[in-house]
């Protein structure tokens, strides 16, 4: 099947600093790419929704100055979380739509564990 | 407010049990309704999809727009059937972004 691959999977960042966090798609084309916030034993929580060549569509409380997303090309988009802070410290989830195959199928990264300290 | 529900946290049964994880969702229109597992230590998979109407590892789920549910069933459990699961749903508007529940825990006992 398709698949998503994350970078880092694990990453820790002085507080104040900015880290960046990559999703691909490996072997499909994704025009729509959408970032989840786990915490620990909760769900997830969406944060945005990427869309290839135009401005992320944010999910309401979270804050688009604080994690810029980017969605350059069909197969990458970028979280970075500004200005990072402990309590941004969390699992970051990334899912990609296809849209080929049996109809819209999304797949999800293997998450990026950000720890700020 | 678009929203899914998974009411149990945590469903605990014998092996060769009967389960049912349930599901309920708020949405006026036509969503479309998932199930999705994460195994300890592995990245979320598509387990099924309402439209699909198949079954997956024995399992079935159907989709009930009178009681707004799409509960998860399998009629005999099994010891690596344990993991979160959770639902899903799309909601039109937008990018048809994945909405998740709370997510529910099967532990299945020899």
């Amino acid at each position: 099947g398709a698949v998503v691959s994350q970078h880092p999977s694990r990453v820790i960042c002085k507080s104040g600093t900015s880290v960046k966090i990559e999703c691909r798609s490996l072997d499909f084309q994704a025009t729509t790419m959408f970032w989840y916030r786990q915490f620990p034993k909760k769900s997830l929580m969406l944060m945005a929704t990427s869309n290839e060549g135009s401005k992320a569509t944010y999910e309401q409380g979270v804050e688009k100055d604080k994690f810029l997303i980017n969605h350059a090309s069909l197969t990458l988009s970028t979280l970075t979380v500004t200005s990072a802070h402990p309590e941004d410290s969390s699992f970051y989830i990334c899912s990609a739509r296809s849209s080929g195959g049996s109809g819209n199928t999304i797949y999800f990264g293997e998450g990026s564990w950000l720890t700020v300290v | 407010a678009q929203r899914v529900t998974q009411p149990e946290k945590l469903l605990s049964v014998f092996k060769g049990a009967p389960v049912e994880l349930k599901c309920n969702y708020s949405y006026s229109g036509s969503p479309e309704l998932f199930w999705y597992v994460q195994y300890s230590r592995q990245r979320l998979q598509l387990l099924l999809r309402h439209i699909s109407r198949e079954s997956i590892k024995g399992f079935t789920a159907d989709l009930n727009k009178g009681e707004t549910s799409f509960h998860l069933k399998k009629p005999f459990a099994q010891e690596e059937d344990s993991a979160m699961y959770y639902c899903a749903s799309t909601f039109s508007g937008g990018y048809n972004k994945l909405i998740f529940g709370a997510g529910t825990r099967l532990a299945v006992h020899p």
